[in-house]
């Protein structure tokens, strides 16, 4: 157990509709990063936060949406969903922003299927 | 831009068995590089890390990778493969200095199998 949770663990939805992924990161981490991973993309970074602060943008798309908020959990926002947004959207937690001794601990996964 | 690429996309290997993962990478500036374990259904997790101190590096279960600079490379073994071994690998790149951002790059990911 790695101390990261993630909610809920699956999610079913059609195309066009919204949902929301919420992460709670380990005691005493600040950062927040999303990765999702699906079969033709590999695991790609989208988002990190630090503090309550965006601090990097991967190949997010402006459909996708994340906030950290002052109790440090964080969500991520899918709207207009597509079939190809289906994937395992894992979150991420480590100390600091990017210090050399930060290790990111991934949460177990939160598997979306669009229909 | 950083990157890393897993040779081999699937590896087998007997029980008992050397496991070599190979791992190389492409950085403009000296690389954090990290090795992940996924079971099925489950999150990644830290295997072993190398952030410019000793260029071996020990991780959990008995796995260890070399740092090799000259070959860009951060291959990750283990002298005897076990059943419980079996899983799906990633390698993983992160820059420091200016970027001052946490987030990895991945590769493509190694299933490893173990056959009895």
């Amino acid at each position: 157990d790695s101390g990261v949770t993630q909610t809920p663990k699956h999610l079913i939805t059609a195309t066009g509709q919204r949902v929301t992924l919420r992460c709670s990161p380990r005691s005493g981490d600040l950062s927040v990063y999303w990765y999702q991973q699906s079969l033709d993309q590999g695991l790609q970074f989208l988002i990190q936060y630090y503090n309550g602060e965006e601090r990097a943008k991967g190949n997010i798309l402006e459909r996708f949406s994340a906030q950290q908020f002052p109790d440090l959990h964080s969500e991520l926002n899918l709207s207009s969903l597509e079939l190809g947004d289906s994937a395992l959207y894992f979150c991420a937690s480590s100390e600091g922003p990017a210090r050399a001794t930060d290790t990111q601990y991934f949460g177990p996964g939160t598997r979306l299927t669009v229909l | 831009a950083q990157s890393v690429t897993q040779l081999g996309s699937h590896v087998s290997v007997s029980e008992g068995a050397l496991v070599l993962l190979r791992c190389n990478y492409s950085s403009s500036v000296p690389p954090y590089l990290f090795w992940y374990v996924q079971y099925p259904n489950q999150g990644l997790q830290l295997l072993l890390k190398y952030t410019s101190a000793a260029t071996l590096v020990k991780g959990i279960n008995g796995f260890e990778a070399e740092f090799k600079k000259s070959e860009t490379s951060f291959h990750l073994t283990k002298p005897s493969a076990h059943m419980s071994d079996a899983a799906e690998y990633f390698c993983a790149v992160r820059g420091h200095g200016s970027s001052n951002t946490g987030k990895l790059i991945f590769g493509q990911g190694t299933t490893l199998q173990v056959k009895p």
